[in-house]
């Protein structure tokens, strides 16, 4: 079965260091790998994915994540944390086709930044 | 203004009614998923369709039903079989066109109370 684990609860930081948000994962065949954002009482905001090709991918709002395929690990990096980066951030695995491509969520990072 | 609409954001009902959320897209995807949200849980599959008229039950249908008489609309019941009812109930589409499967996009989520 795809699944991923999100071993960190809450993650704080001060404004302007560097974030990471963990994440692991474990599939049988090469892995679809994507982290989502949500802000409190909203929907889940993509972020970024992993199919194939670089190692590192940029997404939005200044986030990149780094697929480490000896590590099984795809975590969130950020330069310069915001406060406005404050939420809950998920890693999630797409499944197969006989689970109409359905994904497979980390239990959630939640990130405080603060001022 | 594409996107997924859900209605209502908040919904409150007794114990052994069944209610119906509604999830509407206009992105023109083929696939459109129902998943559950509980605190510390990440989110969980309910139900998923990938084209009209058809629908598969996911990791936990019990006690739920969705219809897809229309490519735009995929309505969640939850009848009064669901043990736990109140969630947050996240509804997700995506297109299934080659190197975008999986990538989906949320809905703002509908509460529901259940008491």
């Amino acid at each position: 079965a795809q699944s991923v684990a999100q071993p960190e609860d809450q993650v704080n930081v001060a404004e302007g260091n560097p974030l990471t948000v963990k994440c692991t994962y474990s599939v049988s065949g090469n892995p679809y790998l994507f982290w989502y954002v949500q802000y409190p009482n909203r929907g889940l905001q993509f972020l970024l994915k992993y199919i194939t090709g670089d190692n590192l991918v940029k997404g939005s709002y200044g986030f990149e994540a780094e697929f480490n395929k000896s590590q099984t690990s795809f975590h969130l990096k950020k330069p310069s944390a915001l406060v406005s980066d404050s939420a809950l951030y998920f890693c999630a695995v797409r499944g197969p086709s006989n689970s109409g491509y359905a994904l497979n969520f980390g239990k959630g990072t939640s990130l405080l930044v603060t001022p | 203004d594409g996107g997924i609409t859900q209605s209502p954001k908040y919904l409150f009902r007794k114990e052994g009614q069944n209610v119906t959320l509604s999830c509407e897209q206009n992105l023109n995807h083929d696939a459109m998923y129902w998943y559950r949200q509980d605190p510390g849980q990440g989110l969980r599959l309910i139900y998923y369709s990938q084209i009209v008229n058809d629908f598969q039950k996911g990791d936990i249908a019990e006690g739920y039903s969705v219809s897809r008489e229309k490519k735009e609309s995929f309505p969640l019941t939850v009848t009064s079989a669901q043990k736990n009812p109140t969630a947050f109930y996240l509804c997700a589409s995506s297109t299934l066109r080659q190197g975008r499967k999986g990538e989906q996009y949320f809905g703002p989520g509908t509460r529901l109370t259940v008491t």
